[in-house]
C-alpha cells in the first residue's frame, strides 16, 4: 500500500511567487495534516482536516498561507506571496482516529 | 505556549548506552503519548506509544515509561546502535473534538560505533 505522497520533493523559488505543495493521503484515512518543520521551530502543526473540512488551522502563520481539500485522495498548500522566512521542509500526514500519523517525505521549499 | 518540553536537545551515547529522553506537559486531558523516529530526508514515523492508565511499556530495545502525577514521560533506548541515530521526538494527543498531535522539538540523537 502506497504511503503519503507529497509533490514537490524539493522547491526553489523567489521572494513574492507563488508556491503549492501537494499531498496525497493514505486511502481510507479520514484525517489530513499539514506540518511545517525548521531547526528553530521544530514540527509545527499549520492545519488538519477531517472528511475534507478544515477543523483547526489556528496554526497557519498568516493570510499568505491557504489550504485546501477539495476531495480525499488530494491536499494542497499554497503559499502566495512566499518570503525567505517561509523556507522549511513542509510535512502531510494522514491517520484514521487512532492517534497515528503517517508521515510523507516532505517538500523541502526554500525561498531565496 | 510549549504544551510538551523535551530534552536534551542531543545526545551521544556509544554502541550499547542507554540513551534517556524525556519529555514533560502540562494538560492533564492529554491521553495518548507516541515517540516518532525520523532520519534524515525522511518523514517522522511512530516508534511506540503508551497511554496513561500503564506507567511502562516495551517494545523490542524500546521503552516508555510514564509518570502521570509528575507529567512526564521518557524513551529508553536498551542496547543502542549506530542505526539508531536519528532525531526523535516525543508529542501529545488528547482525543475528542480537537483530534491534533503536538510535538516537542525533538532530540537528535548518535550512536557511535
Amino acid at each position: 500500500d502506497a504511503g503519503v505522497i507529497q509533490s514537490p520533493r524539493h522547491e526553489v523559488t523567489e521572494m513574492g511567487q507563488e508556491v503549492t505543495l501537494r499531498c496525497k493521503p493514505i486511502s481510507g484515512h479520514d484525517y489530513l495534516f499539514w506540518y511545517r518543520q525548521t531547526m528553530m521551530r521544530g514540527l509545527e502543526l499549520l492545519i488538519y482536516f477531517n472528511n475534507n473540512v478544515p477543523i483547526d488551522d489556528s496554526g497557519m502563520p498568516e493570510d499568505r498561507f491557504s489550504a485546501k481539500m477539495p476531495n480525499a485522495s488530494f491536499s494542497t498548500l499554497k503559499i502566495q506571496p512566499s518570503e525567505p522566512r517561509d523556507s522549511a521542509v513542509y510535512f502531510c500526514a494522514s491517520s484514521r482516529p487512532t492517534g497515528e500519523l503517517f508521515f510523507g517525505e516532505g517538500s523541502r521549499l526554500t525561498v531565496l | 505556549q510549549q504544551q510538551v518540553k523535551q530534552s536534551p536537545q542531543s545526545l551521544i551515547v556509544q554502541k550499547g548506552g542507554i540513551p534517556i529522553i524525556n519529555c514533560a506537559y502540562e494538560n492533564t486531558a492529554f491521553d495518548y503519548f507516541p515517540w516518532y523516529q525520523q532520519f534524515p530526508g525522511k518523514g517522522p514515523a511512530l516508534l511506540i506509544a503508551i497511554r496513561p492508565d500503564v506507567s511502562e511499556k516495551k517494545e523490542g530495545r524500546f521503552t516508555i515509561s510514564f509518570n502521570k502525577s509528575a507529567k512526564q514521560f521518557s524513551l529508553h533506548i536498551m542496547d543502542s546502535q549506530p542505526g539508531d541515530s536519528a532525531t526523535y521526538f516525543c508529542a501529545v494527543y488528547s482525543g475528542g473534538s480537537n483530534y491534533k498531535l503536538t510535538f516537542g522539538k525533538g532530540t537528535l540523537l548518535t550512536v557511535n560505533p
